[in-house]
C-alpha cells in the first residue's frame, strides 16, 4: 500500500459524458501528479500540482482539467468523453518536486479504470 | 527529439538467474532518470532515481547504472524471483527553461519462470 488513495476504482460511462476522478496523496506530500495509461500509448504524464499550484503540464487534452485543493487532495475532470479516453488513470504524490533525492520519489495510487462505451 | 528507448521489449528468464535491462535516451537537458516496476493492473513502484552525477544506485536486488556520456542506463536484477515478473519502465526527466518534461520508455516486460 503506497498511501495514495484513488476513487473510484472503476468507472463505466458513455461517450460525451463528464467524470471526476479523485486522489488523496500520502500524508505530508505536497505534490500530486496525474498519469494516463492506455494499452497502445503506455504511461503518459498529464499534469502536476504542488501545494495547490499547477507546476507542469504534459500531454493533457483541453477536455481534461485538474485542480488541487487546500487539503491537498486532487481531482481530475474529464469531459466530452471519447472511446479513446478509456484507460487507467493513476495519481502519484511526492514530498517535493522533480529532483533526484528520496523526497522526490513518487508513490503511485492503485488507479482508476475508466471505460467509455 | 527527446526519446527513451528500452530493450529488450520482453524477456523470459529462469528463477534465480540474473538479467539486465537497457535504457538509451536522447533527452536534453537531462535532469534525472528513474526506473519503475509495474505489476499488471497496478500502479508503478519507484525503484531508483539517478541524477547526472550518480553512476550506480541499488535498491535490494535491483542495481541501476547511469552513463551520462553515452546516455545509457541499465537495470540489473540479481537472483531473480517469480515476483520480479513485471514491466520495468525507464523515465527520463528533462528540466529546463522551457519547463519540465517526462519522457517515458515503452517498458520491458520480464517474465520469471520456475
Amino acid at each position: 500500500d503506497s498511501g495514495v488513495t484513488q476513487t473510484p476504482k472503476h468507472l463505466i460511462t458513455a461517450t460525451g459524458q463528464r467524470v471526476t476522478l479523485r486522489c488523496s496523496p500520502r500524508s505530508g506530500d505536497l505534490s500530486v501528479y496525474w498519469y494516463q495509461q492506455s494499452l497502445d500509448q503506455g504511461l503518459q504524464f498529464l499534469i502536476q500540482y504542488y501545494n495547490g499550484e499547477e507546476r507542469a503540464k504534459g500531454n493533457i487534452l483541453e477536455r481534461f482539467s485538474a485542480q488541487q485543493f487546500p487539503d491537498l487532495h486532487s481531482e481530475l475532470n474529464l469531459s466530452s468523453l471519447e472511446l479513446g479516453d478509456s484507460a487507467l488513470y493513476f495519481c502519484a504524490s511526492s514530498r517535493r518536486l522533480w529532483g533526484g533525492g528520496p523526497a522526490d520519489t513518487q508513490y503511485f495510487g492503485p488507479g482508476t479504470r475508466l471505460t467509455v462505451l | 527529439k527527446n526519446q527513451v528507448e528500452q530493450s529488450p521489449q520482453s524477456l523470459i528468464i529462469l528463477e534465480g538467474k540474473n538479467c539486465t535491462l537497457q535504457c538509451n535516451y536522447t533527452v536534453s537537458p537531462f535532469s534525472n532518470l528513474r526506473w519503475y516496476k509495474q505489476d499488471t493492473g497496478r500502479g508503478p513502484v519507484s525503484l531508483t532515481i539517478m541524477t547526472f552525477s550518480e553512476n550506480t544506485k541499488s535498491n535490494g536486488r535491483y542495481t541501476a547504472t547511469l552513463d551520462a556520456d553515452t546516455k545509457q542506463s541499465s537495470l540489473h536484477i540479481t537472483a531473480s524471483q517469480l515476483s520480479d515478473s513485471a514491466s520495468y519502465i525507464c523515465v527520463v526527466l528533462s528540466g529546463g527553461q522551457a519547463g519540465t518534461a517526462l519522457i517515458f520508455g515503452k517498458g520491458t516486460t520480464l517474465s520469471v519462470s520456475s
